[in-house]
């Protein structure tokens, strides 16, 4: 079964409003989740690393004020986007590493946000 | 940074018949490569995965080669079924380092009947 879940599958909001993101790892404790976005027919683009406890860590030419990740625990990482544009329409997908440790970093992908901002 | 390349972007084969996907990376520390199924609208999907110390994995009719000296890796699909449609993607990262995924532009695969 899903071992990462996300919450909502899908939002519609209107230009200039916040939408959060909610990224779950259900059967394991995740200090490091990653946060990518996926524009129609393009590839997956690494947004940022989120780290327990800590800040961040964000891609070049990622804003990070105006994407915010908040990783308040093992269990749970949240991206919200800040005055949401048109621009930033797109599939938001999350992941965290199968295990911790040396070559067992298979990343288990979350269902996805579909985000359609007005 | 590590920048993936992969080709060809779209690819028909008839079913029954073999399809192949390839990939370059440019970072020579990397040391893991994944390849995905992604299909629409879906999370994606690893369907089988290599170490840098190993030149070959096959799982059933998936296969994937590695060339470490020249820094690209094939995924090759036989005996290719409808259901192997969808999109694929291959990604490089380096474990033990900071674990981060880059991916290729993606393959569009169909299997023609």
């Amino acid at each position: 079964g899903a071992v990462v879940s996300q919450h909502p599958s899908w939002v519609i909001c209107k230009s200039g409003t916040s939408v959060k993101i909610e990224c779950r790892s259900l059967d394991f404790q995740a200090t490091t989740m990653f946060w990518y976005r996926q524009f129609p027919k393009q590839s997956l683009m690494l947004m940022a690393t989120s780290n327990e406890g800590s800040k961040a860590t964000y891609e070049q030419g990622v804003e990070k004020d105006k994407f915010l990740i908040n990783h308040a625990s093992l269990t749970l990482s949240t991206l919200t986007v800040t005055s949401a544009h048109p621009e930033d329409s797109s599939f938001y997908i999350c992941s965290r590493l199968r295990l911790a440790g040396a070559f067992d970093n298979e990343q288990f992908f979350g269902p996805g946000t579909r985000l359609t901002v007005l | 940074g590590e920048n993936v390349e992969q080709h060809p972007s779209t690819l028909s084969v008839q079913e029954g018949d073999s399809a192949v996907i390839k990939c370059t990376y440019s970072d020579s520390a990397s040391n893991y490569f994944p390849w995905y199924k992604q299909e629409l609208g879906k999370r994606p999907q690893l369907i089988i995965d290599i170490r840098s110390n190993v030149g070959e994995k096959k799982d059933q009719r998936i296969a994937v080669t590695l060339n470490k000296t020249a820094k690209h890796f094939s995924l090759h699909i036989t005996e290719t079924q409808p259901e192997d449609s969808a999109v694929y993607f291959c990604a490089a990262s380096i474990v033990g380092g900071n674990e981060k995924l880059t991916f290729g532009t993606g393959t569009r695969l169909t299997i023609i009947p």
